[in-house]
């Protein structure tokens, strides 16, 4: 399937670290989004990225693609507690109304 | 400014007992729907997905099924839930395909 994979599946660094996260997919896509989904809740729109961009900025993220390599990463510059959450990235089905997630990185900033 | 909401908050269901969620969007016309399913700690599972009244699309097979009634409002059904239905159901809505979409609060539904 489409189904897109994050790496790594927990991260845990301490306030004020530079947070990483990859996804990589099988297929070719329109676009790339990235969604936060704190504890029980339902998920919130980070920001998308079209294929034919390599890179997007949106306050203390940034968002890479590789569409050679089939993969993305989301950087969180200068983490806060408050950034503690799980992370997806979700891939359109380049044809279809679909998309698809992986299966998220789960991110703990430690105070 | 647009909406969703879906009900139940929470739902704990006997196996073998019905199941209907709702989903209702609220400032937006003609949006498309979809419905996720969440297993503890994993990621979302494409349910169903709808563009228009009475058009529903099934990305998985199984004792579930989907309905759009009206332009705005979507429902997840079942007529005999298994243990395996459990989980956290997400509905959410989009402008266009390949768009962000917006996601409700969900229904975490426990089959015992």
């Amino acid at each position: 399937s489409q189904q897109g994979e994050e790496d790594p599946q927990a991260l845990s660094i301490q306030e004020g670290e530079n947070a990483t996260m990859n996804c990589s997919y099988k297929t070719s896509i329109n676009n790339l989004q990235w969604y936060r989904q704190n504890s029980g809740r339902g998920l919130v729109h980070l920001i998308l990225i079209r294929s034919n961009e390599r890179e997007k900025h949106s306050g203390r993220l940034r968002v890479t693609l590789d569409t050679s390599k089939k993969s993305s990463s989301l950087l969180i510059t200068a983490s806060r507690a408050a950034d503690t959450a799980s992370y997806f990235c979700a891939t359109d089905a380049h044809t279809g109304n679909q998309f698809y997630f992986g299966t998220g990185t789960s991110l703990t900033v430690i105070p | 400014s647009q909406t969703i909401h879906q009900w139940p908050a929470t739902l704990v269901q006997p196996v073998g007992s019905p199941l209907s969620l709702e989903c209702t969007v609220e400032g937006t016309s003609n949006p498309n729907l979809y419905w996720y399913r969440q297993a503890a700690g994993r990621g979302l599972q494409l349910l169903f997905y709808s563009v228009g009244i009475g058009q529903i699309s099934s990305e998985v097979p199984q004792n579930l099924s989907a309905s759009r009634p009206q332009d705005r409002q979507f429902i997840l059904s079942s007529k005999k839930l298994l243990l395996s239905d459990s989980g956290f159901y997400l509905c959410a809505w989009s402008w266009e395909p390949y768009n962000e979409q917006f996601f409700g609060p969900g229904t975490r539904l426990t089959v015992l």
